[in-house]
């Protein structure tokens, strides 16, 4: 099976561009979340999506951020506009709940490494 | 207080010799207990899960569970270089299905 999907792995932008970041979960899981890592700072969560609704968006920093989850397999994490604060690695993760068999873990994409000159 | 804290190293052990990760976490509703690897430019991986009081073993990895201390460790035995990676500890409540991540623990196992 495909693991978490996200694009683009790389983007370079410039202080006020608009900045959109894709990811596809695997089919199947119902929860969505995204990360955003500096060595600063960490690992810390942004946003989680359960059945393509927001439950919890207290990490978002600022009205600049936004994020959508229009269908079950894809959500986009918007910034706009961009400042050098938010160079970071984006990572979104989807996970099933914890139950039975399944230990609800984490599965993450590969990342989205933004710089913002 | 952060939710999890963790020692952010490097923890520096020789090749062979057994690392020993720590982790205390401050919500005692906090029900499942994660570890995860990441290499340098890489995305997170799990390594280790545990949810009840104890020890759980799976190849070189043991995880310990210390609800009453709120304390989860993570020993890794017969520790090679490819054991080099910052290790995560995550804690999650079951009902809001809500991950809290540590900043992270750097191992250096020398050659």
């Amino acid at each position: 099976d495909a693991g978490v999907i996200q694009s683009p792995r790389h983007e370079v932008t410039e202080m006020g561009q608009e900045v959109t970041l894709r990811c596809k979960p695997i089919s199947g899981h119902d929860y969505l979340f995204w990360y955003r890592q500096t060595m600063m700072r960490g690992l810390e969560l942004l946003i989680y999506f359960n059945n393509n609704v927001p439950i919890d968006d207290s990490g978002m920093p600022e009205d600049r951020f936004s994020a959508k989850m229009p269908n079950a397999s894809f959500s986009t994490l918007k910034i706009q506009p961009s400042e050098p604060r938010d160079s970071a690695v984006y990572f979104c993760a989807s996970s099933f709940p914890f139950q039975g068999e399944n230990t609800g873990e984490l599965f993450f994409g590969e990342g989205s490494r933004l710089t913002v000159l | 207080q952060k939710e999890v804290e963790q020692n952010s190293g490097p923890l520096s052990v020789p090749e062979g010799a057994i690392a020993s990760l720590n982790c205390t976490y401050s919500d005692r509703g906090s029900q499942s207990f994660f570890w995860y690897r990441q290499y340098s430019g890489k995305s997170p991986e799990l390594i280790m899960f545990i949810y009840s009081n104890g020890d759980k073993e799976d190849g070189r990895f043991t995880a310990q569970l210390n609800k009453a201390s709120q304390y989860v460790s993570l020993l890794i035995r017969d520790s090679q270089p490819s054991d080099s990676a910052t290790y995560l500890c995550a804690v999650k409540k079951v009902s809001f299905n809500k991950f809290y991540f540590g900043s992270g623990t750097k191992l250096n196992v020398k050659p």
